[in-house]
């Protein structure tokens, strides 16, 4: 059984367009994230959510928006895709107060076009 | 704001043998938790080792050692009888105790090259 999933696992769009990006974990954990890697492999915070309530926005554009239905979902709307979106998005999720590792999902790679 | 620096962009080791990734960081915290992940060419992120940073005691996780020294933020790597399996890029990150606070704080990454 996968504890962290990610669909999907490749995407390649045109500028301009909206997609999502869906991620689900089956490890009880009660905070999820997204990190995004760029081309040179940094790994950056984007956001953060305990509970489906949102605790870390890291200057994200608002093109990105995130949604929790609930607290083993954690979903990556963006907007009008940018050339500049091109990535790869990690899902992660932890159990806040256990000294909290981070669990990562296969990860999303994104094309823009 | 706390940050990781990894000063060594690529390292190579010939099979094994032992290599130390390095890794220092800066924070004004005391308690923190730090972390090494490993990243194959699959991409998948993956757990190494953890370290409390009020344990002084280092973690040791089978071949994978760390030398945590608190005073001078530093949390170095040590990865014994290296094997072709090891390679991949190697990120060291940190994580505040603080809740609400709990984002990964990642270095830039140093790519492990394993010498047959």
């Amino acid at each position: 059984d996968t504890a962290v999933s990610q669909t999907p696992k490749y995407l390649v769009t045109q500028m301009g367009n909206d997609k999502s990006i869906k991620c689900e974990q089956n490890l009880g954990h009660d905070t999820m994230y997204w990190y995004k890697q760029d081309s040179k492999k940094f790994l950056k915070i984007m956001f953060s959510y305990n509970n489906k309530e949102l605790i870390i926005n890291e200057t994200v554009p608002n093109r990105f928006s995130p949604k929790s239905p609930d607290k083993a979902h954690l979903n990556l709307h963006i907007n009008s895709l940018e050339l500049g979106d091109s990535a790869v998005y990690f899902c992660a999720s932890s159990q806040v107060g256990t000294g909290g590792t981070q669990y990562f999902g296969p990860g999303t790679r994104l094309t823009v076009l | 704001a706390q940050t990781v620096t990894q000063s060594q962009p690529e390292m190579s080791v010939q099979e094994a043998e032992t290599v130390t990734l390095s890794c220092t960081y800066d924070t004004s915290e005391s308690d923190y938790y730090l972390f090494w992940y490993k990243q194959p060419p699959s991409r998948q992120m993956i757990l190494v080792i953890r370290q409390e940073a009020y344990k002084q005691q280092n973690a040791t996780e089978n071949r994978f050692s760390v030398n945590f020294q608190k005073a001078a933020k530093s949390f170095s790597l040590k990865i014994s009888d290296s094997q072709l399996g090891d390679a991949a890029m190697y990120f060291c990150a940190y994580r505040s105790a603080d809740f609400g606070n709990e984002k990964l704080t990642f270095g830039t990454g140093t790519r492990l090259t394993i010498i047959p």
